[in-house]
């Protein structure tokens, strides 16, 4: 059965940083190219961005809105996704899911509140 | 900007038929957006319906269908029941990135 479970989620400052993680179970990891989506309050799902598998390079891609402050990345030893946030605004404040595109974690909530 | 467009709300009657739709800004969408379907229940996580146009996720249940229709991608659901009620949101492939519609609220009523 594919697991995702995510963690890291909280309240920050706008400004601050905050690294997000998906434990993923149930399937290989290294072979996946994983997503993070995310879903403001009252709103609709919004893309944030993909990696590739390491033997497909690699490569993100990131949505518009988060370029250059997200990165997304991957321990395949240990079978996680990463979603490092810097530079956060409260436009940010929203629940994070990652997904294989066809499996969902649960999500984590983040807020960007002073 | 690429926009994708659903219908905001769509009715239908337990045991009726709707289709879903799924427009892209830039033109025809093809099986090379690679359209996905999900389902999200208020409170819930969403999950995946269709994949790739037309495939079905392990537990999507028979009723639903993918396909291509006239230039858009669609969602069928034929014989809907109570616990359809949800939103609905498709994406599509832009080039690596991936965009969502707005999504489409269903009521079985």
């Amino acid at each position: 059965e594919v697991q995702l479970v995510e963690s890291g989620g909280g309240l920050v400052k706008p400004g601050g940083s905050l690294r997000l993680s998906c434990a993923a179970s149930g399937f290989t990891f290294n072979y996946a190219w994983m997503r993070w989506v995310r879903q403001a309050p009252g709103k609709g799902l919004e893309w944030v961005g993909r990696i590739k598998s390491k033997t497909d390079g690699e490569t993100t891609d990131y949505a518009a809105p988060v370029k250059g402050r997200f990165t997304i990345s991957r321990d395949d030893s240990k079978n996680t996704l990463y979603l490092q946030m810097n530079s956060l605004k409260t436009e940010d404040t929203a629940v994070y899911y990652c997904t294989t595109g066809k499996d969902w974690g649960q999500g984590t909530l983040v807020t960007v509140s002073s | 900007q690429t926009v994708v467009t659903q219908e905001p709300s769509l009715t239908v009657s337990p045991g009726g038929t709707v289709t879903l739709t799924c427009d892209s800004s830039t033109g025809a969408v093809t099986s090379g957006h690679y359209p996905y379907w999900f389902q999200q229940k208020p409170g819930q996580a969403p999950r995946t319906l269709i994949y790739d146009t037309s495939n079905k996720h392990s537990w999507t249940p028979a009723r639903f269908s993918g396909s291509l229709l006239a230039g858009k991608a669609a969602l069928t659901l034929s014989g809907a029941q109570p616990e359809d009620e949800a939103e609905y949101y498709c994406w599509l492939s832009y080039s690596g990135a991936r965009v969502f519609g707005g999504g489409t609220k269903l009521t079985v009523l």
